[in-house]
């Protein structure tokens, strides 16, 4: 069975504050995605890392996908009461593109 | 980007009735549509696979009797919650295949708040 663990479940911190959320797995991914999702409301892809080592940024945000594509990391700078939501990572499962499986989130509250 | 619009975003019923969710991709069309559940405080999970023109697949232990799925054309497909009882109360989210530039990449709703009462 396939698995994405993430932690921390849950991260409370000051506006400015800089913070680190990951997806652990034990299996290999060909790619794996990173979302956010608002209360209420479907979620939104932030971005797909493919390549082992791979690091890619938007504008705060830095994502790294692991080496070995088991793992990967969203690295927020400066965080802002507007990064708040819930931040989930994906995985394609069995190669069939849009059958996805997610992690448990991570719960971030940004306070101003 | 590509559009997927769900339709009601919230709806409450009573227990044993049934209730109609629909998925459309608004400017793009799609041949594959999954259909996802989502508790209070847990993560997506993937109920089906709908497939325009074929039967949809289901996940082990999801119900293909009480979740009707129908994808009778590329920008539509519906969930039909059947015989809702109190335990089917959840947020149901669906997602489209669709294609841009770079690669193919699914889009989701903006998902449906079904309260059974």
């Amino acid at each position: 069975t396939q698995l994405l663990e993430q932690s921390p479940q849950f991260l409370s911190i000051q506006e400015g504050e800089n913070l680190t959320v990951y997806c652990n797995s034990s299996s290999v991914f060909s790619s794996l995605q990173w979302y956010r999702q608002e209360p209420g409301e479907g979620p939104v892809l932030l971005v797909t890392v493919v390549t082992g080592g791979e690091v890619k940024k938007l504008k705060r945000l830095t994502f790294q996908f692991g080496d070995a594509r088991k793992d990967s990391s969203l690295h927020i700078t400066a965080a802002q009461p507007g990064d708040t939501g819930l931040y989930l990572c994906a995985a394609t499962r069995g190669g069939s593109q849009g059958n996805l499986i997610f992690g448990k989130g991570t719960k971030l509250s940004v306070k101003p | 980007g590509a559009v997927v619009s769900q339709h009601p975003s919230w709806v409450i019923c009573k227990s044993g009735t049934s209730v109609k969710i629909e998925c459309r991709s608004l400017d793009f069309q799609a041949t594959t549509m999954f259909w996802y559940r989502q508790f209070p405080k847990q993560s997506l999970m993937l109920m089906a696979t709908s497939n325009e023109g074929s039967k949809a697949t289901y996940e082990q232990g999801v119900e293909k009797d009480k979740f009707l799925i129908n994808h009778a054309s590329l920008t539509l497909s519906t969930l039909t919650v059947t015989s809702a009882h109190p335990e089917d109360s959840s947020f149901y989210i669906c997602s489209a295949l669709g294609r841009t530039r770079l690669r193919t990449e699914a889009f989701f709703g903006q998902g449906t708040r079904l309260t059974v009462v």
